[in-house]
């Protein structure tokens, strides 16, 4: 069964250090996303991607953060500068169509920031 | 109340008995979802119910929308122990591209 996959599982990084959260959403899949979730806490969305280009993006979604499709397969996510505030764990998702289907989730990486 | 709220926020059974949870939430939606989350894991889904539906069974699974009281129900018939996670309902909206999920519901199955 295709599934979505995401590297690293876990990641710890310094505060003010650059990460890069690998994802390689199911093949035939147009839309991808990445979420959030802070421990304890409910998922956010963060943003969507289209057609190789951002769809929409939450307010949460700043400078610090881009997203790049490098390839045919895989779907990256950037924070450029990491903060204590941002580690939580990262989900990618993606579905075959806007909103109108199923997303189907990866595991996650889990991002400590000291 | 926010986006796709859930109640309970923790649900204990026994096994064999039946678990419902309840989703509000307050935008005009395409769709609302049902995903299930094992502690520190990822999301899995579980169900989707089109805003034009009332009802929908997947398995042990009955999922009910009453778009008039922009309300969602999961039912889970005879509980396992391995039901045991967080349930979350996630909405779909009729314009944009994201899920906005609620708190989740804890669900607990004593064996």
């Amino acid at each position: 069964e295709p599934e979505v996959t995401q590297t690293p599982s876990h990641q710890v990084t310094q505060m003010g250090q650059e990460v890069i959260l690998r994802c390689v959403p199911i093949s035939n899949h147009l839309y991808f996303y990445w979420y959030r979730q802070i421990l304890g806490q409910k998922v956010e969305f963060l943003v969507s991607f289209y057609n190789n280009e951002i769809s929409e993006k939450s307010e949460i979604f700043d400078d610090q953060f881009s997203v790049e499709r490098p390839d045919g397969s895989n779907f990256t996510l950037k924070i450029r500068s990491t903060k204590l505030e941002d580690s939580a764990m990262y989900f990618c998702a993606s579905s075959r169509n806007r909103g109108g289907t199923e997303a189907f989730f990866g595991q996650g990486t889990r991002l400590t920031v000291v | 109340s926010q986006q796709g709220e859930e109640d309970p926020q923790a649900l204990s059974i026994q096994e064999g008995e039946n678990a419902t949870m309840n989703c509000s939430y307050k935008t005009s939606i395409n769709n609302l979802q049902w995903y299930r989350q094992n502690s520190g894991r990822g999301l899995v889904h579980l169900i989707l119910i089109r805003s034009n539906e009332r009802e929908k069974h997947s398995g042990r699974l009955r999922v009910t929308l009453d778009t008039s009281k922009k309300s969602s129900s999961l039912l889970i018939t005879a509980s396992r122990a391995a039901d045991t996670a967080s349930y979350f309902c996630a909405t779909g909206e009729t314009s944009g591209s994201r899920l906005t999920f609620g708190e989740g519901t804890q669900l607990t199955v004593n064996p």
